[in-house]
C-alpha cells in the first residue's frame, strides 16, 4: 500500500530564507508525486507534480522538488521564502491504477519577519 | 476556465440530521473525489466517482454516501450526523479516471454539527 510521511508538523522560517519541506513515500513502483498548498479556509492548490523524466521539477510560485528514488523522497524547496508562502503544505503519492492519491498529514509553514 | 465549485460554503446542522454537499467539477473532468479534513487529521479520502460509477471508497461508515450525475457533478450525503462529522469537506476533480492524475480542489464546505 502507498503511504506518505511528512516528518515535520510545523516549520518556521524567516522571510528571505531558504526552505525545504520533507516528504518520504512508500510505494513499490515508480510513483506519481505531488505537492499541494492550502491557505487558511481554502482548498488545495497544486504546486507541482512528478510523473517521470527529469527528477528535478519546477512548479508555480518559485517552488521546486527533487525526486530521489534511492531515498524514497520528494522534498519541496524554495530559495527565498515570502510571507505569503505561509500555509499548509501537503505531499501526495499516486499510481496509474484504481487507488486514489494518498496524502501526507501536512506541514504547516510559518514565516516570520 | 471555472474551477471546482462547491456549495454551500458553510452548513450548520444538529446531531441526527442529514446533510447534502454539492460539487461541480472542472469542465471536461469525469472524476470527482471527496475528502474530509477534520482538525488535526489531514485529508481523509471518502469517495471517488468516475463516469457515474463509484470507483473507490475510504474507511468511512455507510452513512456517508454520494452519487455522480450525468453532467459529472456530484453530491455527498451524510446521514445521522454526529458531532465528529464537523469538518471541512473538500471536493476535487481530475480529467482521467486513474489514480495518478493531479486533482484540482474546490474551496470546500465547512460542516458544523451542533
Amino acid at each position: 500500500a502507498q503511504s506518505v510521511t511528512q516528518p515535520d508538523i510545523h516549520i518556521t522560517v524567516s522571510e528571505g530564507a531558504s526552505l525545504e519541506l520533507r516528504c518520504n513515500y512508500s510505494y513499490g513502483a515508480t510513483p506519481y508525486l505531488f505537492w499541494y498548498v492550502q491557505s487558511p479556509g481554502q482548498g488545495l492548490q497544486l504546486l507541482l507534480k512528478y510523473f517521470s523524466g527529469d527528477t528535478l521539477v519546477q512548479g508555480i510560485k518559485g517552488f521546486e522538488a527533487e525526486f530521489k528514488r534511492s531515498q524514497s523522497s520528494f522534498n519541496l524547496r524554495k530559495p527565498s521564502v515570502h510571507w505569503s508562502d505561509a500555509a499548509e503544505y501537503f505531499c501526495a503519492v499516486g499510481n496509474s491504477g484504481n487507488t486514489p492519491l494518498v496524502f501526507g498529514k501536512g506541514t504547516r509553514l510559518s514565516v516570520i519577519a | 476556465e471555472a474551477g471546482v465549485t462547491q456549495s454551500p460554503t458553510h452548513l450548520i446542522k444538529t446531531r441526527g440530521q442529514q446533510a447534502t454537499l454539492r460539487c461541480s467539477p472542472i469542465s471536461g473532468h469525469t472524476s470527482v473525489y471527496w475528502y474530509q479534513q477534520a482538525l488535526g487529521l489531514g485529508l481523509q479520502f471518502l469517495l471517488w466517482y468516475d463516469e457515474g460509477e463509484e470507483r473507490n471508497r475510504g474507511n468511512f461508515p455507510p452513512r456517508f454516501s454520494g452519487r455522480q450525475f450525468p453532467n459529472y457533478s456530484s453530491e455527498l450525503n451524510v446521514n445521522a450526523l454526529e458531532l465528529e462529522d464537523s469538518a471541512l469537506y473538500l471536493c476535487a476533480s481530475s480529467s482521467l479516471g486513474t489514480g495518478g492524475q493531479p486533482q484540482h480542489f474546490g474551496d470546500g464546505t465547512r460542516l458544523s454539527i451542533l
